[in-house]
């Protein structure tokens, strides 16, 4: 059964340093989202990419975050300057028609 | 806007007892609704939906959910816990426009199941 797939499971960095998380969503997706869940929190919404633009954004996804798709199969999320509250578990989604969205394992982002 | 409230984050029941997991949800117009379930250290696994049609869905791993639109809820129950059950269920809601559109999630309930 097709699968989200994301790397590294577990990031370790620097305040002030980049980060770039990466995403492979389910081949025939079209639309791609990513969540972030600070420990002990629930899942919040960043931001979801289709037609290779952002259609939306939350108030967390500033002038920090950016997304790309840099190619046919990848869909990445970066953080140009992390902050210690940048720690989370951040999780890629996608999917076909824009409403049931398939979630990838995600990504624990420790900054130290 | 949307959101979801889940009553009690911690649910407790013996194996083999009824699961019955509370979700309320607010929305102004008809929502898609969604329990995910995430397993220690995993991600988020759909466990079932409803968009349109059929009021009771069914799911994976024995689970069931109803919406009831006039008690805007959408309870999660199983008739039989299992150990294997023991997780963190999400309600979500999302309004679905045609376009991509983001999940609410409410705030989770973890489930403890006991022999």
């Amino acid at each position: 059964e097709p699968e989200v797939t994301q790397t590294p499971s577990h990031q370790v960095t620097q305040m002030g340093q980049e980060v770039i998380l990466r995403c492979v969503p389910i081949s025939n997706h079209l639309y791609f989202y990513w969540y972030r869940q600070i420990l002990g929190q629930k899942v919040e919404f960043l931001v979801s990419f289709y037609n290779n633009e952002i259609s939306e954004k939350s108030e967390i996804f500033d002038d920090q975050f950016s997304v790309e798709r840099p190619d046919g199969s990848n869909f990445t999320l970066k953080i140009r300057s992390t902050k210690l509250e940048d720690s989370a578990m951040y999780f890629c989604a996608s999917s076909q028609r824009g409403d049931t969205q398939y979630f990838g394992p995600g990504t624990r982002l420790t900054v130290l | 806007a949307q959101s979801v409230t889940q009553l009690g984050s911690h649910v407790s029941v013996s194996e083999g007892a009824l699961v019955l997991l509370r979700c309320n949800y607010s929305s102004s117009v008809p929502p898609y609704l969604f329990w995910y379930v995430q397993y220690p250290n995993q991600g988020l696994q759909l466990l079932l939906k409803y968009t349109t049609g059929a009021t009771l869905v069914k799911g994976i791993n024995g689970f069931e959910a109803e919406f009831k639109k006039s008690e805007t809820s959408f309870h999660l129950t199983k008739p039989s816990a299992h150990m294997s059950d023991a997780a963190e269920y999400f309600c979500a809601v999302i309004l679905y426009t045609g376009t991509a559109s983001k999940l609410t999630f409410g705030t989770g309930t973890r489930l403890q199941v006991t022999l």
